[in-house]
């Protein structure tokens, strides 16, 4: 049971846009449409942004969105806003009833 | 509205036991799969068991998997997480995950965490 791969940091401009990519294997991200992406800010509980690859929550803004490629998935924040400041996890199934973290992304609004 | 209280942290000593309780409130508890997730000190995040909604059906990730014992009380709307043989390592946040930690559907919720601390 390996972590899946989540770059430590990103950065962006308000306004800009970022890519978040979270690699996994064919055992995991590759195999299954069970990939979600979560946003936690310091001290606070982790929030659900992306469910099944590319799904939103109701009142996640559409500036987020998720894709699928391969063994890896991506989280695509448009348009930075300050707040969008905080640590990112994207989780997938693993089979076997087992599920995988990415060890986080920090992303820093510049 | 979903509720997920988790209770039971505090300090304990290496190979000591404590049990972690999360009462849920807000939807039908027992068809839905709970998830219990940690997180480490400055660390990421961790998924660390999950039962099905009867609590037939129980998954562990490896690195508890023989200490850990994750149970449910449907009647109570109640999980309880029973940590045996702690290590210093098992210190973290624990989160109490209402479904499979992917949250299909997207209709999970999280709990606020109760900490653990291993230490001698």
């Amino acid at each position: 049971q390996s972590a899946l791969t989540l770059p430590r940091s990103v950065s962006g401009s308000p306004g800009q846009s970022v890519t978040i990519s979270c690699t996994g294997t064919s055992s995991d991200v590759g195999g299954y449409n069970y990939v979600s992406w979560y946003q936690q800010h310091p001290g606070k509980a982790p929030k659900l942004m992306i469910y099944d690859v590319s799904k939103r929550p109701s009142g996640v803004p559409d500036r987020f969105s998720g894709s699928k490629s391969g063994n890896t998935a991506s989280l695509t924040i448009s348009g930075l806003r300050a707040e969008d400041e905080a640590d990112y996890y994207c989780c997938s199934y693993a089979g076997t009833y087992t599920f995988l973290f990415g060890g986080g992304t920090k992303l820093t609004v510049l | 509205e979903v509720q997920l209280l988790e209770s039971g942290g505090g300090l304990v000593q290496p190979g000591g036991s404590l049990r972690l309780s999360c009462a849920a409130s807000g939807f039908t508890f027992s068809s839905y799969a709970m998830s219990w997730v940690r997180q480490a000190p400055g660390k990421g995040l961790e998924w660390v068991a999950t039962v099905s909604g009867s609590g037939g059906s129980t998954s562990y990730a490896d690195s508890v998997k023989g200490r850990f014992s994750f149970s449910r009380d449907n009647s109570k709307n109640t999980l309880y997480l029973q940590m045996n043989s702690l290590r210093v390592e098992d210190t973290a946040a624990y989160y109490c995950v209402k479904d499979r930690p992917y949250c299909s559907g997207g209709t999970c919720a999280w709990g606020q965490g109760t900490m653990v601390t291993v230490s001698s």
